[in-house]
Parts: structure tokens; sequence; C-alpha cells
């Protein structure tokens, strides 16, 4: 079954403490893998996609890579404004699917 | 601001009652997404319209349904409302249909409350 798994659930860094989040996959093959921001309240807001495996994008101080069984989006000196849910979402080849993780809610203290 | 409009932002309602969500997409996108945003789950794929046409269903009830029309916009309707029939749902657009590697930009939402 096609799974998405995320960790951790819930992260406290103090600003300027980089760290990692983690995006966990099972499918039988990768059409895309997205990662999106979602403040309180509102829609998610994309940041990334990524399409195979080794492929990186970066964006400010987030940082997206990719491997065959999971995704990584690096925060570099995080300040408090990056507060929100980090969501991954991952759409298997020939399915209409988006499946969606269950998120790491990032706080990020002055 | 991600373009996809939806309307209204709150909706509170009783059970057995029937609501209408609405969602303009981006301009040019012709694919609308619906999805249902519980406290306890993640997002979950309701249905997708692209162009007019039904083109892939995911988990949503038979109290539901939706609709997208010729001007792009969509419409999802919820019938006899129940109480874990609160969330927050949320409408996607994109360019293409999910054939393609498409990038998926959300609305807002509509929080729905029944009571």
């Amino acid at each position: 079954e096609d799974q998405v798994t995320q960790s951790p659930e819930a992260l406290r860094l103090q600003e300027g403490e980089s760290s990692s989040l983690n995006c966990s996959y099972t499918v039988s093959g990768l059409r895309g893998l997205f990662w999106y921001r979602q403040d309180p309240g509102k829609g998610p807001e994309f940041l990334f996609t990524l399409y195979s495996a080794g492929e990186e994008k970066e964006k400010e101080r987030l940082k997206a890579t990719l491997t065959k069984k999971e995704s990584f989006l690096h925060i570099t000196a995080p300040k408090p404004e990056d507060s929100a849910t980090y969501l991954c979402a991952v759409q298997a080849s020939g399915t209409y699917k988006y499946i969606f993780g269950t998120g790491t809610r990032l706080k990020v203290l002055a | 601001d991600s373009g996809v409009t939806q309307t209204p932002k709150h909706l509170i309602t009783a059970t057995g009652q029937r609501v209408t969500l609405r969602c303009s997409p981006r301009s040019g996108d012709l694919s609308v997404y619906w999805y249902q945003q519980s406290l306890d789950q993640g997002l979950q794929f309701l249905i997708h319209y692209y162009n007019g046409e039904e083109r892939a269903k995911g988990n949503i009830l038979e109290r539901f349904s939706a609709q997208q029309f010729p001007d792009l916009h969509s419409e999802l309707n919820l019938s006899s409302l129940e109480l874990g029939d609160s969330a927050l749902y949320f409408c996607a657009s994109s360019v293409g249909s999910w054939e393609s590697k498409n990038i998926q930009y959300f609305g807002a939402g509509t929080r729905l409350s029944v009571l």
C-alpha cells in the first residue's frame, strides 16, 4: 500500500538552529514528491517538487533532497517566521492520488 | 496568494443539512481537486475534475458530490451532514490532469462546522 510517513511530528528549534525534516515514502513508482508549508487555518503553500533520486531544490533557508526511499527538508538558520506545519505529498506513477503525510509542526523560538 | 479562491471561509450548519462549497481555480488551470482535512487526519483526497469532467474519485462519501462548470469553477455539495463532517475543505488547482506532472496550488479552505 502506498504510504507517506513524516518525522518528527513536532520540532522546536531555537532561532539559528539548523535541522532536517524527514519524509519516508513507499510507492510502487514515484511520479513526484512535493513539499508544502501550511500555516494555521490556511491552505498548503507549495514549496518544492522533486521527481528523481538525487535531485535537490533550494529556496532561501530551505533545501529539499530526494532519495529512492525518502526526502529531507533541511532548514538552515531558521527564523521564527519559518514556524509552520510542513507537509510532504507523493504521487505514484499511474495514479491520480496525491498521498499526504500528516506533517511536521515546526516551532522556531526567538 | 495562490490564485485559488474558495468561498465561504467559514460555514456553520446543523446535522442533516446540505451545504455547497465553491472554488475558482487559478487563471489558466483546467483541473480542480477537492480535499478534506480533519484534526486527526492529514489531507484526504476526495475528487478531481479536469475541464468539466470527473477524472478521479477518492474516499468521497455518497452524501458528497461535486461538479465543474464550463467556466471551470467547481462546487462541492455536502448533504445529510453529520457531526463527523466538520473539517477544513480545500480546493486545489493545476494546469493539467493527474496524468501530467502537475503542481497543485491550494486555496485558503472552507471551515465547516456541523453542530
